[in-house]
Protein backbone atom coordinates (compact mmCIF):
# COMPACT_ATOMS: atom_id res chain seq x y z
CA UNK A 1 0.00 0.00 0.00
CA UNK A 2 3.09 2.47 -0.19
CA UNK A 3 1.64 5.79 -1.49
CA UNK A 4 4.58 7.36 -3.11
CA UNK A 5 7.74 4.74 -4.70
CA UNK A 6 10.39 5.16 -6.35
CA UNK A 7 12.92 3.09 -8.05
CA UNK A 8 15.61 2.21 -8.21
CA UNK A 9 16.41 2.89 -4.96
CA UNK A 10 20.09 2.75 -5.13
CA UNK A 11 21.93 4.19 -8.87
CA UNK A 12 25.85 3.80 -9.08
CA UNK A 13 26.61 4.91 -12.75
CA UNK A 14 29.53 6.25 -14.32
CA UNK A 15 30.08 9.85 -15.63
CA UNK A 16 28.85 10.69 -18.82
CA UNK A 17 25.95 8.12 -18.92
CA UNK A 18 22.47 8.55 -18.89
CA UNK A 19 20.09 7.57 -16.16
CA UNK A 20 16.21 7.62 -15.41
CA UNK A 21 14.65 7.48 -12.02
CA UNK A 22 10.70 6.38 -11.85
CA UNK A 23 8.40 7.61 -9.46
CA UNK A 24 4.78 6.91 -8.98
CA UNK A 25 1.91 7.94 -6.32
CA UNK A 26 -1.32 5.72 -6.25
CA UNK A 27 -3.13 8.80 -3.66
CA UNK A 28 -4.88 10.22 -6.59
CA UNK A 29 -2.96 13.57 -6.45
CA UNK A 30 -2.78 15.98 -9.22
CA UNK A 31 0.51 17.08 -8.36
CA UNK A 32 3.89 15.57 -8.46
CA UNK A 33 7.47 17.33 -7.50
CA UNK A 34 11.07 16.11 -7.64
CA UNK A 35 13.50 17.59 -4.90
CA UNK A 36 17.60 16.72 -4.62
CA UNK A 37 18.84 16.35 -1.09
CA UNK A 38 22.97 16.92 -1.42
CA UNK A 39 25.65 15.65 0.63
CA UNK A 40 24.63 17.39 3.34
CA UNK A 41 20.93 16.87 3.78
CA UNK A 42 20.08 20.28 1.88
CA UNK A 43 16.86 19.33 0.13
CA UNK A 44 15.79 21.68 -2.83
CA UNK A 45 12.67 21.54 -5.41
CA UNK A 46 13.64 20.86 -9.22
CA UNK A 47 10.19 20.10 -10.54
CA UNK A 48 6.58 20.16 -10.05
CA UNK A 49 3.92 18.75 -12.35
CA UNK A 50 0.45 19.44 -11.94
CA UNK A 51 -2.15 17.83 -14.34
CA UNK A 52 0.97 16.50 -16.58
CA UNK A 53 2.19 20.20 -17.23
CA UNK A 54 5.45 21.49 -15.68
CA UNK A 55 5.06 24.16 -13.43
CA UNK A 56 8.18 24.99 -11.72
CA UNK A 57 11.45 24.62 -13.01
CA UNK A 58 14.08 26.01 -10.43
CA UNK A 59 17.49 26.71 -12.87
CA UNK A 60 18.04 22.70 -13.07
CA UNK A 61 20.59 21.92 -15.75
CA UNK A 62 18.79 20.96 -18.87
CA UNK A 63 20.23 17.19 -18.79
CA UNK A 64 17.70 16.94 -16.26
CA UNK A 65 14.18 16.46 -17.67
CA UNK A 66 11.21 15.02 -15.85
CA UNK A 67 8.40 12.85 -17.94
CA UNK A 68 4.82 12.74 -16.75
CA UNK A 69 3.02 9.54 -19.17
CA UNK A 70 -0.01 10.11 -16.51
CA UNK A 71 -1.33 12.11 -13.59
CA UNK A 72 0.22 9.18 -11.25
CA UNK A 73 3.65 8.98 -12.77
CA UNK A 74 6.75 11.60 -12.52
CA UNK A 75 10.48 9.78 -14.17
CA UNK A 76 12.98 12.23 -13.60
CA UNK A 77 15.69 11.86 -16.68
CA UNK A 78 19.23 12.70 -16.34
CA UNK A 79 21.91 12.92 -19.13
CA UNK A 80 25.80 13.31 -19.27
CA UNK A 81 25.54 12.31 -15.45
CA UNK A 82 28.53 14.52 -13.51
CA UNK A 83 29.93 13.89 -10.63
CA UNK A 84 27.83 16.62 -8.50
CA UNK A 85 25.06 15.18 -9.83
CA UNK A 86 25.37 12.20 -6.72
CA UNK A 87 22.78 13.03 -4.21
CA UNK A 88 19.25 11.68 -3.02
CA UNK A 89 16.79 12.73 -5.25
CA UNK A 90 13.02 12.33 -3.36
CA UNK A 91 9.49 12.41 -5.51
CA UNK A 92 6.55 13.50 -3.82
CA UNK A 93 3.31 14.28 -4.71
CA UNK A 94 0.15 16.65 -3.39
CA UNK A 95 -3.45 17.65 -4.12
CA UNK A 96 -3.45 21.04 -5.86
CA UNK A 97 -3.68 24.25 -3.47
CA UNK A 98 -3.71 21.23 -0.41
CA UNK A 99 0.09 22.25 0.55
CA UNK A 100 0.24 18.62 2.35
CA UNK A 101 3.40 16.72 0.16
CA UNK A 102 4.16 13.27 0.74
CA UNK A 103 7.48 12.17 0.03
CA UNK A 104 8.95 9.04 -1.31
CA UNK A 105 11.54 6.95 0.15
CA UNK A 106 13.75 8.40 -2.10
CA UNK A 107 16.75 7.14 -4.45
CA UNK A 108 19.96 7.65 -3.62
CA UNK A 109 22.16 8.23 -7.04
CA UNK A 110 25.66 7.93 -6.96
CA UNK A 111 28.21 8.91 -9.94
CA UNK A 112 31.75 7.39 -9.83
CA UNK B 1 12.78 35.58 -1.84
CA UNK B 2 11.55 33.21 0.68
CA UNK B 3 13.91 31.55 3.02
CA UNK B 4 14.13 29.23 6.10
CA UNK B 5 16.66 29.36 9.17
CA UNK B 6 17.20 26.51 11.27
CA UNK B 7 19.56 27.67 13.66
CA UNK B 8 20.77 24.66 14.86
CA UNK B 9 22.08 21.85 13.08
CA UNK B 10 22.84 19.14 15.63
CA UNK B 11 20.78 19.31 19.38
CA UNK B 12 21.61 16.46 21.28
CA UNK B 13 19.69 15.63 24.29
CA UNK B 14 19.15 13.13 27.02
CA UNK B 15 15.71 10.98 27.31
CA UNK B 16 13.00 12.32 29.05
CA UNK B 17 14.43 15.91 28.67
CA UNK B 18 12.24 18.81 26.78
CA UNK B 19 13.56 19.66 23.44
CA UNK B 20 13.07 22.86 21.02
CA UNK B 21 13.94 23.19 17.16
CA UNK B 22 14.33 26.45 15.93
CA UNK B 23 12.76 27.52 12.75
CA UNK B 24 12.49 31.03 11.60
CA UNK B 25 11.51 32.52 8.14
CA UNK B 26 11.37 35.16 5.89
CA UNK B 27 8.28 36.11 3.79
CA UNK B 28 6.51 39.23 3.04
CA UNK B 29 3.09 37.57 2.31
CA UNK B 30 1.20 34.76 3.85
CA UNK B 31 3.13 31.86 4.35
CA UNK B 32 2.03 28.18 5.39
CA UNK B 33 4.46 26.72 7.47
CA UNK B 34 5.72 23.01 8.29
CA UNK B 35 7.83 20.47 9.75
CA UNK B 36 8.70 17.10 8.42
CA UNK B 37 10.87 14.18 10.21
CA UNK B 38 13.45 11.95 8.01
CA UNK B 39 14.46 9.00 10.15
CA UNK B 40 17.80 7.76 9.33
CA UNK B 41 17.76 5.98 5.48
CA UNK B 42 14.05 7.09 5.20
CA UNK B 43 11.88 9.41 3.26
CA UNK B 44 10.52 12.64 4.44
CA UNK B 45 7.25 12.15 6.84
CA UNK B 46 5.00 15.29 7.20
CA UNK B 47 5.09 16.38 11.30
CA UNK B 48 2.93 18.74 11.67
CA UNK B 49 1.90 22.30 9.54
CA UNK B 50 0.16 25.34 10.16
CA UNK B 51 -2.31 26.99 7.58
CA UNK B 52 -4.55 28.86 9.86
CA UNK B 53 -6.51 29.26 12.90
CA UNK B 54 -4.68 28.14 16.00
CA UNK B 55 -1.19 29.17 16.23
CA UNK B 56 -0.49 26.49 18.00
CA UNK B 57 -0.45 22.92 16.11
CA UNK B 58 0.13 19.63 17.64
CA UNK B 59 1.25 16.44 16.52
CA UNK B 60 -0.28 12.66 17.26
CA UNK B 61 3.59 12.04 18.95
CA UNK B 62 3.64 14.84 21.27
CA UNK B 63 5.32 17.53 19.58
CA UNK B 64 4.25 20.18 18.71
CA UNK B 65 5.08 23.80 17.02
CA UNK B 66 3.57 27.48 17.27
CA UNK B 67 3.59 30.31 14.27
CA UNK B 68 4.61 33.60 15.81
CA UNK B 69 3.88 36.16 13.20
CA UNK B 70 6.04 39.08 15.04
CA UNK B 71 8.61 37.12 15.27
CA UNK B 72 8.40 35.36 12.24
CA UNK B 73 9.00 31.99 13.69
CA UNK B 74 7.70 28.26 14.22
CA UNK B 75 9.72 26.63 16.82
CA UNK B 76 9.23 22.91 17.04
CA UNK B 77 9.19 21.75 20.99
CA UNK B 78 7.99 18.17 22.96
CA UNK B 79 8.25 18.40 26.74
CA UNK B 80 10.31 14.92 26.95
CA UNK B 81 11.94 12.98 24.15
CA UNK B 82 12.35 9.61 23.51
CA UNK B 83 15.20 7.91 21.88
CA UNK B 84 12.91 6.88 18.83
CA UNK B 85 12.49 10.65 18.27
CA UNK B 86 16.42 10.57 16.92
CA UNK B 87 15.90 12.15 13.62
CA UNK B 88 16.87 14.96 11.00
CA UNK B 89 13.73 17.58 11.21
CA UNK B 90 13.01 20.09 8.62
CA UNK B 91 11.35 23.60 8.79
CA UNK B 92 9.86 24.27 5.46
CA UNK B 93 7.36 26.98 4.20
CA UNK B 94 5.31 27.17 1.42
CA UNK B 95 3.78 30.45 -0.47
CA UNK B 96 1.06 30.71 -2.70
CA UNK B 97 -1.28 28.15 -4.55
CA UNK B 98 1.81 26.18 -6.61
CA UNK B 99 2.96 24.43 -3.67
CA UNK B 100 6.58 24.80 -4.31
CA UNK B 101 8.07 23.85 -0.19
CA UNK B 102 11.28 26.33 0.63
CA UNK B 103 13.21 24.16 3.20
CA UNK B 104 15.26 24.86 5.99
CA UNK B 105 19.00 22.90 6.28
CA UNK B 106 17.77 20.66 8.93
CA UNK B 107 17.88 19.96 12.69
CA UNK B 108 19.79 16.65 13.57
CA UNK B 109 17.80 15.74 16.83
CA UNK B 110 20.15 12.82 19.41
CA UNK B 111 18.27 11.49 21.49
CA UNK B 112 20.92 9.60 24.20
CA UNK B 113 19.94 7.25 27.06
Amino acid sequence: DTAVSQTPKYLVTQMGNDKSIKCEQNLGHDTMYWYKQDSKKFLKIMFSYNNKELIINETVPNRFSPKSPDKAHLNLHINSLELGDSAVYFCASSQWNSYEQYFGPGTRLTVT
Amino acid sequence: AQSVTQLDSQVPVFEEAPVELRCNYSSSVSVYLFWYVQYPNQGLQLLLKYLSGSTLVESINGFEAEFNKSQTSFHLRKPSVHISDTAEYFCAVSEGSQGNLIFGKGTKLSVKP
